[in-house]
């Protein structure tokens, strides 16, 4: 089956510091990347999708400013969280699907970021 | 808004009990189902999908789903679970974006 990866799997930064979470997909091309984020308990929230090649759309109430992210290559995206607060911290996932639209996602392990 | 629903948060059975997880959601449009699993420290695997055709779906170790269309439905059944079944159950709806249930926590009892 297909194989996305993520790394860091853990992070732990103090308050005001960037973090970069990198999301891979090993063996298939990846049209569309998507993140989330799991709060303790409860399901995935979809933060943005990205599309290689192009801005990401984010979701209501997500702010674009402080989760950056790109999607340069076919097999890797990136998600940046600037000037990272405690509020930040949560377990965040990314998934990967062959083509746009409503395609099977394939997950990632997730990381866990936890801000000092 | 498209939204998904699951209605039990968390289920207990013992070793060999049949399994059925509710799941509805609120679209009216043509939509792709999934369920996810993801085992205690482990990432979310899919267990099986529908896009169109039979209704019944047969996914991995034993599981199957029916899409009820007129319920806007699609739970998750198997015959006779095992303790290794233990874990939390996600049903997702895709339109164009993908939404999650809440999640279903099972836990078999050995």
């Amino acid at each position: 089956g297909a194989v996305v990866s993520q790394h860091p799997s853990r992070v732990i930064c103090k308050s005001g510091t960037s973090v970069k979470i990198e999301c891979r997909s090993l063996d298939f091309q990846a049209t569309t990347m998507f993140w989330y984020r799991q709060f303790p308990k409860q399901s995935l929230m979809l933060m943005a999708t990205s599309n290689e090649g192009s801005k990401a759309t984010y979701e209501q109430g997500v702010e674009k400013d402080k989760f950056l992210i790109n999607h340069a290559s076919l097999t890797l995206s990136t998600l940046t969280v600037t000037s990272a607060h405690p509020e930040d911290s949560s377990f965040y996932i990314c998934s990967a699907s062959g083509r746009a639209g409503a395609d099977t996602q394939y997950f990632g392990p997730g990381t866990r970021l936890t801000v000092l | 808004a498209q939204s998904v629903s699951q209605h039990n948060h968390h289920v207990i059975l013992s070793e060999a009990a049949s399994l059925e997880l509710g799941c509805n959601y609120s679209y009216g449009g043509t939509v792709n189902l999934f369920w996810y699993v993801q085992y205690p420290g482990q990432h979310l695997q899919l267990l099986l999908k529908y896009f169109s055709g039979d209704p019944l779906v047969k996914g991995i170790k034993g599981f199957e789903a029916e899409f009820i269309k007129s319920k806007f439905s699609f739970n998750l059944r198997k015959p006779s679970v095992q303790w290794s079944d233990t874990a939390e159950y996600f049903c997702a709806v895709n339109a164009g974006d993908m939404r999650f249930g809440a999640g279903t926590r099972l836990t078999v009892k050995p």
